[in-house]
């Protein structure tokens, strides 16, 4: 999606933390999200952040929003194998219509 | 449990063979959704639905048709498939809360 931009790849050692960046243009979102697509299967919501928000944790996941600079990332504390996989950014205005980024292939090595 | 299904998983066919891609979800969502995802290019909304008989184009809709009929279903229609409807294609739906969309697990459409 034109207005929501990711870097495309990513590679973390093990243990290791990775920060994944999007930007995205529409500042009426009232909603932000970041999904986890494995190999061969669907979407599956991580985590998502309310527009007012600055930051949110749940365990080894934070994300951090800057509304001003319109800049949102997603940080995983010591990275998993099992973390591998291709990570989007969306943004939602009214009704849930996401705009994806174009996802960041995480690569975790040993 | 509360899911989206699709079918098929996986479909090869010709062009200009009509064909079908059903959508389910069993969450009485109002909101449903089609995508298609292509490398390079995440997600794309092809059309939408915010309830029944209500439909509306997405961002790419061209060559594709939908009907929602009944709540629970939102069918994806090619009804002249061309190559560059190769893509993997996501129904989603989406509940009130926080607008969390929830999606299928997909369909890998091959059009030779």
């Amino acid at each position: 999606g034109e207005d929501v931009e990711q870097s495309l790849f990513l590679s973390v050692r093990e243990g290791d933390s990775s920060v994944i960046n999007c930007t995205y243009t529409d500042s009426s979102s009232t909603y932000l999200y970041w999904y986890k697509q494995e190999p061969g299967a669907g979407l599956q919501l991580l985590t998502y952040i309310f527009s007012n928000m600055d930051m949110k944790q749940d365990q080894r996941l934070t994300v951090l929003l800057n509304k001003k600079d319109k800049h949102l990332s997603l940080r995983i504390a010591d990275t998993q194998t099992g973390d591998s996989a291709i990570y989007f950014c969306a943004e939602s205005g009214r009704w849930g219509k996401l705009q994806f980024g174009a996802g960041t292939q995480v690569v975790v090595t040993p | 449990e509360a899911q989206v299904t699709q079918n098929p998983r996986y479909l090869i066919t010709v062009t200009g063979k009509k064909l079908t891609v059903t959508c389910s979800q069993n969450m009485n969502h109002e909101y449903m959704s089609w995508y298609r995802q292509d490398p390079g290019l995440g997600l794309r909304q092809i059309y939408y639905s915010m309830n029944v008989e209500v439909t509306d184009k997405g961002d790419v809709p061209e060559g594709y048709k939908v009907s929602r009929k009944e709540k629970r279903n939102f069918p994806l229609i090619l009804e002249s498939p061309s190559p560059n409807q190769t893509s993997l294609y996501f129904c989603a739906s989406t509940g009130s809360l926080n607008n969390e969309q929830f999606f299928g697990p997909g369909t890998r459409l091959t059009v030779l």
